[in-house]
C-alpha cells in the first residue's frame, strides 16, 4: 500500500507571505496527486490536483509541483490570506482505466496558520 | 444542484450498540466511498462501492459493513461499537472513471 508523509505538520506564516507543504509517497505507480483543504468542522474540499504527465499546475494563488523521480509533490500558496488557514491533506493514488479500486490514502495533514 | 448529503449530522451511541450512517451521492455519480476521520488525523479509507458492488476495502474489521442501493445511495453499518469508533465518518462520490472525489459534510459519531 501507499505510505504518505506530509511536512511540516504545522506551518505558521505571516499574511501575505508564501507557504509550501511537501508530500512524499512510496508507490511509484501513483499517477494522480490531489490536495484537499479542510476547514475546522467542515468537509475536505479538493483545491488542486495534478497528473503524472504534468510537472506543474497553477490556479491563481495556488500551485502544485510534482517530482516523480523523487516521489514527492508540493503545494504552494502565494500571498496568503486569513481564509487560507485550514488543514491541508495530500492523497496520492494510482487511478486505472477502471476508475480505481482503492480509496485515497491521505497524509496526516498540515495545519496552516496565517498570522495577521 | 445538490452535493453529497449525509445523515444524521451527529450521533451518540454506547459501546456494544450498532449504528447505520447514510449517504446520498451527487446526481449522476455511481461510485460512493466511505472514510473514517479520527480527530487530528487524515481520513482513512473504509469502502468503495460502484453499481451496488464492493470495489475496494480498507483495513477495517468485519464489524464494518456497507451496501449501495439501486439509486446509488449508500449505508455504512458498524456493529459492536467501541470507544475507538468515535470519529467523523465521511462519504465521497465521484463519476466512475474520473479522479475527483466530492465529500459530504460527514456524520460525527460519539461512542460513550
Amino acid at each position: 500500500g501507499e505510505n504518505v508523509e506530509q511536512h511540516p505538520s504545522t506551518l505558521s506564516v505571516q499574511e501575505g507571505d508564501s507557504a509550501v507543504i511537501k508530500c512524499t509517497y512510496s508507490d511509484s505507480a501513483s499517477n494522480y496527486f490531489p490536495w484537499y483543504k479542510q476547514e475546522l468542522g467542515k468537509r475536505p474540499q479538493l483545491i488542486i490536483d495534478i497528473r503524472s504527465n504534468v510537472g506543474e499546475k497553477k490556479d491563481q494563488r495556488i500551485a502544485v509541483t510534482l517530482n516523480k523521480t523523487a516521489k514527492h509533490f508540493s503545494l504552494h500558496i502565494t500571498e496568503t490570506q486569513p481564509e487560507d488557514s485550514a488543514v491541508y491533506f495530500c492523497a496520492p493514488i494510482q487511478e486505472d482505466s477502471g476508475g480505481g479500486a482503492d480509496g485515497l490514502t491521505f497524509g496526516k495533514g498540515t495545519h496552516l496558520i496565517i498570522q495577521p | 444542484d445538490a452535493g453529497v448529503t449525509q445523515s444524521p449530522t451527529h450521533l451518540i451511541k454506547t459501546r456494544g450498540q450498532h449504528v447505520t450512517l447514510r449517504c446520498s451521492p451527487i446526481s449522476g455519480h455511481k461510485s460512493v466511498s466511505w472514510y473514517q476521520q479520527v480527530l487530528g488525523q487524515g481520513p482513512q479509507f473504509i469502502f468503495q462501492y460502484y453499481e451496488k458492488e464492493e470495489r475496494g476495502r480498507g483495513n477495517f474489521p468485519d464489524r464494518f459493513s456497507a451496501r449501495q442501493f439501486p439509486n446509488y445511495s449508500s449505508e455504512l453499518n458498524v456493529n459492536a461499537l467501541l470507544l475507538g469508533d468515535s470519529a467523523l465518518y465521511l462519504c465521497a462520490s465521484r463519476e466512475w472513471g474520473t479522479d475527483t472525489q466530492y465529500f459530504g459534510p460527514g456524520t460525527r459519531l460519539t461512542v460513550l
